[in-house]
């Protein structure tokens, strides 16, 4: 089946520094890739959008200078966390979505990053 | 409230079924989910239904929908400790590809 990965798995940072998040997809093409957040005992989030090749929509509410979404190629979209805060503290997933599918709506999910601001 | 919500909890005894019971307010939703996410990890896709579809079955899994009354249902027969997990209940509407997901339930099954 189709995998995503992220990387890394886990970060812990000092506030003030920024965090780059990876997710890419192993065996499949992924025209668009999505990036949530999770609280604890909590849905997810939705944050952004990320077209290969072109800027992210982001969600209401979610500041697009403080979360920086690349998705330089068909296979890698990347979340950078700036200047964090201990607010940012989180579990980031990202999904995609594979470009040769049809049929039904179907997302895959990366295994998700735990960001720890200290 | 919420556009999807499910009861946060649920605690069975292995062998016995499971039934996670999920509500969702847009009629016009055209898919509806059911995801599995074990401590520290993604989202795994457990089965979809169609909204114009009433059950699906898959080997231990049985999805029931009543439209009408916009309840989902996902029942887990001999539910077994590798079942605990948070389960999440999600709808999207057809072309749109971003499912609106519940608080998930968790499910905890002990010996």
């Amino acid at each position: 089946g189709a995998v995503v990965s992220q990387h890394p798995s886990w970060v812990i940072c000092k506030s003030g520094t920024s965090v780059k998040i990876e997710c890419r997809s192993l065996d499949f093409q992924a025209t668009t890739m999505f990036w949530y957040r999770q609280f604890p005992k909590q849905s997810l989030m939705l944050m952004a959008t990320s077209n290969e090749g072109s800027k992210a929509t982001y969600e209401q509410g979610v500041e697009k200078d403080k979360f920086l979404i690349n998705h330089a190629s068909l296979t890698l979209s990347t979340l950078t966390v700036t200047s964090a805060h201990p607010e940012d503290s989180s579990f980031y997933i990202c999904s995609a979505r594979d470009a040769g599918t049809s049929g039904v709506d179907e997302q895959f999910f990366g295994p998700g990053t735990r960001l720890t601001v200290l | 409230g919420e556009d999807v919500e499910q009861s946060l909890f649920l605690s069975v005894r292995e062998g016995d079924s499971s039934v996670i019971n999920c509500t969702y307010t847009d009629s016009s939703s055209t898919y509806l989910y059911w995801y599995k996410q074990e401590p520290g990890a993604g989202l795994q896709l457990l089965t979809y239904i169609f909204s114009n579809m009433d059950m699906k079955q898959d080997q231990r899994l049985t999805v029931l929908l009543n439209k009408k009354d916009k309840h989902l249902s996902l029942r887990i027969a001999d539910t077994q400790t590798g079942d605990s997990a948070i389960y999440f209940c999600a709808e999207s509407i057809r072309g749109s590809y971003i499912p609106t997901f519940g608080r998930g339930t968790s499910l905890i099954v002990h010996p």
